[in-house]
């Protein structure tokens, strides 16, 4: 049972543009949400995170938009740059085990020049 | 944040054979982890190192296929034993800087090829 769903194993923007990634979950309990970012032989990198309390968290050039009624959020990566161009991951977790994620399939976005 | 380091970044192993992969970060931090990450497949946790206790196991990975150490804050240790080729994966460990914080900072990861 896939809890966390990344719906679009690619995305390909031009540079300058924006670059939306969509993530669907299904567990109600989830709380608390982050994206990361994964570049070719390293760990993934922390970008933004969302708590369910908000629905948009803002940092510099990424924005996270969290629609509880849908089950839905998104990263927003405005505008787009080449060296943007990675495999992103949503991932959730909930209060009662904070320590533990749970990842979407991820999606890789290449941004092209 | 926390630096992390793994060793082996990447090894070869053949199956019935066992491999100790090593996490070692630059701070002291309150919660360790291991993940794993399949061809083409997402993380999945395997594991809670915690300090001083037995590790917590996610449902579907057991202690004496995956044995964990974590002597200190700032140190643990994943095995993989008794290896298949189904093991092929690449391995994790992640920090969690503050306790209850959610977000995780994770190592460079080690890839393991099981021939």
């Amino acid at each position: 049972d896939q809890q966390v769903k990344q719906n679009s194993p690619s995305l390909s923007v031009q540079e300058g543009r924006i670059s939306i990634l969509n993530c669907d979950y299904t567990n109600s309990m989830f709380d608390y949400f982050l994206w990361y970012k994964k570049y070719p032989a390293e760990g993934p990198t922390f970008l933004i995170s969302i708590s369910s309390i908000k629905d948009k968290n803002e940092d510099g050039r990424f924005t996270v938009f969290l629609n509880k009624s849908a089950k839905h959020l998104s990263l927003h990566i405005v505008p787009s740059q080449p060296g943007d161009s990675a495999v992103y991951f949503c991932a959730a977790s909930t209060s009662s085990n904070t320590g533990k994620l749970i990842f979407g399939q991820g999606t890789t976005l290449q941004v092209k020049p | 944040s926390a630096v992390i380091s793994q060793k082996p970044s990447r090894d070869i192993c053949q199956r019935g054979t066992s491999l100790t992969i090593q996490c070692q970060v630059d701070s002291q931090v309150t919660m360790m982890f291991w993940y794993r990450q399949q061809p083409g497949q997402s993380l999945t946790l395997i594991a809670t190192a915690n300090q001083g206790s037995e590790a917590t196991y996610e449902s579907g990975f057991v202690i004496d296929k995956f044995p964990i150490s974590r002597p200190n804050l700032t140190f643990s240790t994943l095995t993989v034993s008794n290896m298949s080729p189904e093991d092929s994966s690449i391995y994790l460990c992640s920090v969690e800087e503050r306790q209850s914080s959610y977000e995780q900072y994770f190592g460079p990861g080690t890839r393991l090829t099981v021939t």
